[in-house]
C-alpha cells in the first residue's frame, strides 16, 4: 500500500475542460512534488513545493497550475490542456524540506493516469 | 551539466536467477548520491537501494546489490535469486550532494522481464 494516495486513477478530458488532480500525505512530509512521466520514460519535474510554498516550476505551462492547501495536502489544475499532455502524472513527498533531504527519500503515489481528447 | 546512461533498454532473467542492470552517469562533482528505482505496472515508483560517492563499501539491501565504481563513474545493480515480483521499470538516478530529491536525475530506465 502506498503512503501517498493521488485521486483520480485515471482521468478523461477534453481541451476545454477543467479538472484537478489530487495528492494526499499523512507521513509529515514537508515537501511535495509534481511529476510526469509519458510511456517508456523516466519522470520529469514539474513543481516542487517546500514547507507549502513554491520552491521550483520548472518552466511547466500555465495550463497546469499546482496548490498547496496545507502540508499534507497537493493539488495539481488542469484547464485547456493538449493531447500531448497524455500523461502519468505522479506525486511525491519527502520530509523535512527541500535543502538536504537526502537522508529522506521520495515517497511516491500510483498516479493518474491522464488523457486528453 | 549531469548524465544518467541506462545503456540496456530491456533485459530478461530467468526466476531464481542473477541479473544485473548497468548504469553510468557524467558528473564534476565528487560528493553526490546514486539511486535505483523500481516502477513495476501498479505504476508506483519505489527505491530500492541508495549509494553515497564517499562511502568506498557497495549498498546492499537483501537481494539486491551495487557495483559502484567511482573512477570509472558506474552504478550497476545486481539482483539475486530473482523473483516474479521483480518484474519491473528500473530506473538509476543521480542528485548533487545537499541538492533536493526534486532535483533527481534520471536515466531513462531499463525494464525487466523475469520468466518462470
Amino acid at each position: 500500500d502506498t503512503e501517498v494516495t493521488q485521486t483520480p486513477k485515471h482521468l478523461v478530458m477534453g481541451m476545454t475542460n477543467k479538472k484537478s488532480l489530487k495528492c494526499e500525505q499523512h507521513m509529515g512530509h514537508r515537501a511535495m512534488y509534481w511529476y510526469k512521466q509519458k510511456a517508456k520514460k523516466p519522470p520529469e519535474l514539474m513543481f516542487v513545493y517546500s514547507y507549502e510554498k513554491l520552491s521550483i516550476n520548472e518552466s511547466v505551462p500555465s495550463r497546469f497550475s499546482p496548490e498547496c492547501p496545507n502540508s499534507s495536502l497537493l493539488n495539481l489544475h488542469l484547464h485547456a490542456l493538449q493531447p500531448e499532455d497524455s500523461a502519468l502524472y505522479l506525486c511525491a513527498s519527502s520530509q523535512g524540506g527541500q535543502k538536504n533531504s537526502y537522508n529522506s527519500p521520495l515517497h511516491f503515489g500510483n498516479g493518474t493516469r491522464l488523457t486528453v481528447t | 551539466a549531469q548524465t544518467v546512461t541506462q545503456s540496456q533498454p530491456e533485459m530478461s532473467v530467468q526466476e531464481a536467477e542473477t541479473v544485473t542492470l548497468s548504469c553510468t552517469y557524467d558528473t564534476s562533482e565528487s560528493d553526490y548520491y546514486l539511486f535505483w528505482y523500481k516502477q513495476p505496472p501498479s505504476r508506483q515508483m519505489i527505491l530500492v537501494i541508495r549509494q553515497e560517492a564517499y562511502k568506498q563499501q557497495n549498498a546492499t539491501e537483501n537481494r539486491f546489490s551495487v557495483n559502484f565504481q567511482k573512477a570509472a563513474k558506474s552504478f550497476s545493480l545486481k539482483i539475486s535469486d530473482s523473483q516474479l515480483g521483480d518484474a519491473a521499470m528500473y530506473f538509476c538516478a543521480y542528485l548533487n550532494y545537499g541538492g533536493s530529491q526534486g532535483n533527481l536525475i534520471f536515466g531513462k530506465g531499463t525494464k525487466l522481464s523475469v520468466k518462470p
